[in-house]
């Protein structure tokens, strides 16, 4: 069975810190993994990654991923109170059926304080 | 205009009464999935389309039922909504094979009493 897992499921910080949020992954067949930001709606989409050790960047935040370990890191620097918000990561599987479907993990919920 | 939408935004309804919460989507993807989402357990996969004749079970797929009247469109039923059916639903959209990348719809808050 697929597995997603996020650490830490919550996390307070004020503004102006730096944030790292984890997830790890068992899924057979591994093709992406994925970042989201879930405000009070939809998620968003922030990166897709599947290569080890290419970190993609946009403004403050930065992703790598290691397919060696099984984990990818997101980074947000100088954080803001508008980047308080659940962040998802969920891992895309290829082949046959299961090629498109993706596993969610938990979410960090993450609070920045002003 | 939102490309992924969905109707109702929010809905109440009682033990026992059949309920379909509906998506359609203008971004021209074939591929259509649903999802619901309670706290602490992220997205879990309900029923996914890969296009109109193709129809698939997710992981929670017990005690609903989808229809996929047309590319842009995709229904979930709850054929006799119970509590525990209580959730927020997601209807999300990804395009060519190239990229796992699902856009959201804003989702439907759903109470069953």
């Amino acid at each position: 069975e697929d597995k997603v897992v996020q650490s830490p499921l919550s996390l307070v910080v004020h503004e102006g810190d730096t944030v790292t949020l984890n997830c790890s992954y068992e899924v057979t067949n591994f093709r992406s993994l994925l970042w989201y930001k879930q405000e009070k709606k939809a998620p968003t989409f922030l990166f897709m990654l599947t290569s080890s050790g290419i970190e993609k960047k946009s403004g403050r935040l930065s992703s790598i991923l290691d397919k060696k370990e099984l984990f990818s890191i997101l980074n947000i620097t100088a954080t803001q109170t508008g980047d308080s918000a659940v962040y998802l990561c969920a891992v895309g599987r290829g082949g046959g059926t299961s090629y498109g479907k993706l596993t969610f993990g938990q979410g960090t919920i993450l609070t920045v304080h002003p | 205009d939102a490309d992924v939408t969905q109707t109702p935004r929010n809905r109440i309804t009682k033990t026992g009464k059949r309920i379909m919460l509906e998506c359609s989507q203008t971004k021209g993807h074939d591929r259509m999935y649903w999802y619901r989402q309670d706290p602490g357990l992220g997205l879990r996969l309900i029923y996914y389309s890969f296009d109109v004749k193709d129809i698939n079970k997710g992981e929670i797929s017990d005690g609903y039922s989808v229809s996929r009247q047309a590319q842009a469109k995709f229904s979930l039923s709850l054929e006799s909504a119970i509590p525990n059916q209580t959730a927020l639903y997601f209807c999300a959209t990804s395009g060519d094979l190239g990229t796992d990348t699902q856009y959201f719809g804003p989702g439907t808050r759903l109470t069953v009493l």
